[in-house]
């Protein structure tokens, strides 16, 4: 079946310094979507991607869907506190009307104040 | 507008018990997936419910099953529970069409301990 590389699986950073995590597929995907999870709490979705080499924002985040459609990479500048947690990247391939997610393992992020 | 419930929040089984997990999506939205979260496997999905229809499977066991109402609300349900079960139960719910366009919002999830 499909399989998400997500990497690294964790980042100790100082806060201030940007973060960059990214996922490979053996597969295609035609969305890529990134998640953050606090513990005990479920996945807040952040960023969705649906088309090869989009670059989309939201706020201090930047992800990106690669040309080949198997990958995918999130960008958090200027690290805050807030922004502990674990990140997920997701991907999904639609052509036969899946709603199913494959999820990668996590990038567990800490940010020393 | 409100966002995914999942109720209860915790719970505590024991082996060969069984459970029901109780979901309730956004209003409007008539899908809902049922993810499992473990340490060592991660979010794996179980199944997605659309109208009240099982339309897509994962590979888990027969143990596991689900079911949608008429009003979008989904319950999932483990028989014959087993140590392994123990994990966290994310149900996420989203319009169901229009794919790929199509995101899922996830509850807070329901964990699970079988002892």
């Amino acid at each position: 079946g499909q399989q998400l590389n997500q990497s690294p699986q964790s980042m100790f950073i100082q806060e201030g310094e940007d973060v960059s995590m990214n996922c490979t597929s053996s597969s295609i995907f035609n969305t890529w979507l990134w998640y953050k999870q606090d513990p005990g709490e479920g996945p807040v979705l952040l960023i969705a991607l649906y088309k090869a080499g989009e670059l989309t924002s939201n706020g201090r985040l930047t992800a990106q869907f690669g040309i080949t459609r198997k990958d995918s990479f999130l960008n958090i500048s200027a690290s805050i506190p807030s922004d502990v947690g674990i990140y997920f990247c997701a991907g999904r391939y639609s052509g036969a009307g899946s709603y199913q997610l494959t999820f990668g393992k996590g990038t567990k992020l800490s940010v020393i104040p | 507008k409100a966002g995914v419930t999942q109720t209860p929040r915790y719970l505590i089984k024991t082996r060969g018990q069984q459970v029901t997990l109780s979901c309730s999506p956004i209003s409007g939205h008539r899908s809902v997936s049922w993810y499992q979260q473990t340490p060592g496997q991660g979010l794996q999905f179980l199944f997605e419910y659309f109208s009240e229809t099982q339309r897509n499977k994962g590979n888990f066991p027969g143990r596991f099953s689900g079911r949608q109402f008429s009003n979008s609300r989904s319950e999932m349900n483990v028989s014959t529970l087993e140590l392994g079960d123990s994990a966290l139960y994310l149900c996420a719910s989203s319009w169901g069409e229009r794919p790929p366009w199509d995101e899922q919002f996830f509850g807070p999830g329901t964990r699970l301990t079988v002892l």
